[in-house]
């Protein structure tokens, strides 16, 4: 089956615009959470989205922001770039959210890399 | 909160030898989950090893193991035989089972990049 596809794997842009990434989870999965990794600060969890609703948020300012589809698929925005965002976002997906099953492994996506200049 | 550390930034193995890379973490809470994720070059996280911390006995699968000291709050990963094919980052990870009903939130540790030699 189809892993989870993240659209677009590199993009530039420039300070002060704003980014858009897509996330498609594996089929089946409803729970899709986001993370930044950078060499400074590592993989720094972003939020958490289950059923449309966002679940849980880490320490970002509101410029990042994310939303879930009807389909499960899910989004995050960045405004207002800046240099510091310039990272590898990484996609995560999984069947339900939480559970101890131990079926319910938590799958990455390959990411997309995203430079600000 | 909860944190994750991994104090060694690099090891190195000969191939079919056998190398243990090692995490701590410190939390307050009793029920969690412990994983070990490899990110080879693409980038792409894989999972490794998880533990459950309710379970005393340690995980393992094929040629990774665990050695879960939950006193100690100490979570090392084993590999033996290495393989070419095991090089590459290596994350050691936490996630909370107390509020499991509305969270997937992984902490990560700072990583161990992991050199396969012939």
């Amino acid at each position: 089956k189809a892993g989870v596809t993240q659209t677009p794997r590199y993009l530039i842009k420039t300070r002060g615009q704003q980014v858009t990434l897509s996330c498609s989870p594996i089929s089946g999965h409803r729970s899709v959470s986001w993370y930044q990794q950078t060499p400074g600060q590592g993989l720094q969890f972003l939020f958490e989205y289950f059923s449309e609703t966002q679940r849980n948020k880490g320490n970002f300012p509101g410029r990042f922001s994310g939303r879930q589809f009807s389909n499960s698929r899910s989004e995050m925005n960045v405004s207002t770039l800046e240099l510091g965002d310039s990272a590898l976002y990484l996609c995560a997906s999984s069947f339900r959210l939480g559970s101890h099953r131990p079926g319910n492994t938590i799958y990455f996506g390959e990411g997309s890399w995203l430079t600000v200049v | 909160a909860q944190t994750v550390t991994q104090s060694q930034p690099e090891m190195s193995v000969q191939e079919a030898e056998t190398v243990t890379l090692s995490c701590t973490y410190d939390t307050s809470e009793s029920d969690y989950y412990l994983f070990w994720y490899k990110q080879p070059p693409s980038r792409q996280m894989i999972l490794v090893i998880r533990q459950e911390a309710y379970k005393q006995q340690n995980a393992t699968e094929n040629r990774f193991s665990v050695n879960f000291q939950k006193a100690a709050k100490s979570f090392s990963l084993k590999i033996s035989d290495s393989q070419l094919g095991d090089a590459a980052m290596y994350f050691c990870a936490y996630r909370s089972a107390v509020n499991a009903g509305t969270a997937s939130k992984l902490t990560f540790g700072t990583g161990t990049r992991l050199q396969v030699t012939l």
